[in-house]
């Protein structure tokens, strides 16, 4: 009962460095979501998906890149990584309408 | 634009007491639905209740319960009968169904600590 799982947990980056977060969810569901969750500051959205082969800016979307090829999977990429990118990101999908979105575990990225 | 307030950043709670957790929400849609979500120390996010515009009564689930004041604009988590392990940080946040994109606006979140 996998839901939504991302991966890595954890990672550490320099300043520059480039990677890619995975997010992946065998719902079936159409809407997907990146977010960072800072202290004080609640969950804001960075990109968001609402179908295959979609995506869409959210709130916070300097810095980031995200694809969606295949429904259940949603990348989130920083091309080239920078302090005030350390946060925990959280990835969730959801069937939309009255339905919760369901969270993946986050992943804590710190930027050193 | 739409916006989220939840004004107590922590809270106190005796174990076995009722507490409540307050959220405003600013909106200019008439169709609208409020989320709650529980984070604990452990960091997941775990969905606890929902409530949506239309609804003519308050949404319930086991011990959580929504007081939903449409004319207040307020949707406030009730716990029952606090238990240790409802220690957690609690996330109030708002979909609106008029844009189709499903997208959850959050607020800043309650601490709640449950008191032996």
């Amino acid at each position: 009962n996998a839901g939504v799982t991302q991966t890595p947990k954890f990672r550490v980056l320099k300043t520059g460095q480039s990677m890619t977060l995975l997010c992946a969810q065998d719902m079936n569901h159409e809407y997907m979501y990146w977010y960072r969750q800072d202290p004080g500051m609640g969950l804001r959205l960075i990109h968001y998906s609402v179908g295959e082969g979609t995506t869409a800016k959210g709130e916070v979307p300097d810095g980031y890149n995200v694809s969606r090829l295949k429904k259940q999977n949603f990348l989130l990429g920083l091309e080239s990584a920078a302090p005030s990118q350390t946060s925990v990101y959280f990835c969730a999908a959801t069937l939309g309408g009255n339905q919760p979105q369901h969270f993946g575990d986050g992943t804590r990225l710190s930027i050193l | 634009a739409q916006k989220i307030t939840q004004t107590q950043p922590g809270m106190f709670v005796q174990e076995k007491e009722a507490v409540t957790l307050d959220c405003t929400y600013d909106t200019s849609d008439q169709s609208y639905g409020l989320f709650w979500y529980k984070q604990p120390s452990s960091g997941e996010m775990i969905f606890l209740i929902y409530q949506g515009s239309y609804d003519e009564q308050n949404a319930t689930e086991g011990r959580y319960s929504l007081n939903f004041q449409k004319a207040r604009k307020s949707a406030n988590l009730v716990i029952s009968a606090s238990q240790l392990g409802d220690s957690a940080m609690y996330f109030c946040a708002m979909r609106e169904y008029g844009g189709a994109t499903n997208k959850l606006i959050f607020g800043t979140g309650t601490l709640l600590a449950v008191q032996p």
